[in-house]
């Protein structure tokens, strides 16, 4: 089992629309989350840390269920500039980042 | 200010070349990375420099080789390339090795490589 899971998709949305991504995980030693941004062919860029409390930064909101070990993004009026896949990324303190596979997101005119 | 910079942005290896990626950043990070990425898997570390003079394997170590030349730079080698290695690498640092929510990395612009 793959210790960062999240479903690749595609989320095909209309511009306007709110999405919501999962990730689970599955060491519960895991200390941090975050979520990265990667355009096609180009490198991931880090979107947000996610914390226990939960946070937003403008459109996008992030979710931790420890309880549960899963983590969300929300992302509220998607914007085409949007279309990118987004990267659960997990650190358990023993080896660096892990990170999942990515959910890809396409935005609609 | 350029970031994390890798060279090359393309290669093609036959099976059996040696080749040398290059990774340097201008951040004064402290750690660094290598990764692959293939399609469905997700980015794998392959090896990391917590700090200068330090290297770590990270999850699919085998079949490479890494060397922190200083501070700024750190180098992933293949000796004997093999289809298998092909995939897209990417290089990144990070001001400290802690993965605290503030320890964010930045990553280069990718090597692309295919083994034939």
């Amino acid at each position: 089992r793959k210790e960062v899971e999240q479903d690749p998709g595609p989320f095909n949305v209309p511009e306007g629309a709110t999405v919501a991504f999962n990730c689970t995980y599955s060491n519960s030693a895991s200390q941090s989350f975050f979520w990265y941004r990667q355009d096609c062919r180009k490198e991931p860029k880090l979107l947000m840390s996610v914390y226990s409390s939960g946070n937003e930064d403008g459109r996008f909101t992030a979710q931790l269920n420890r309880a549960s070990q899963y983590i969300s993004l929300l992302i509220r009026d998607s914007k085409l500039s949007d279309s990118a896949t987004y990267l659960c990324v997990s650190y358990t303190g023993r080896r660096a980042l892990t990170f999942g596979s990515g959910t890809r997101l396409q935005v609609q005119p | 200010n350029a970031g994390v910079t890798q060279t090359p942005k393309f290669q093609v290896l036959k099976t059996g070349q040696s080749m040398t990626l290059q990774c340097a950043q201008d951040m004064n990070h402290n750690s660094m990375y290598w990764y692959r990425q293939d399609p469905g898997m997700g980015l794998r570390l392959i090896y990391y420099s917590a700090s200068e003079g330090t290297t770590d394997k990270g999850e699919v170590p085998n079949g490479y080789n890494v060397s922190r030349l200083n501070k700024r730079e750190f180098s992933l080698r293949l000796e004997s390339a093999a289809p298998s290695q092909t995939s897209v690498y990417f290089c990144a640092s990070s001001e400290v090795f802690s993965g605290g929510s503030t320890d964010t990395q930045y990553f280069g612009p990718g090597t692309r490589l295919t083994v034939l």
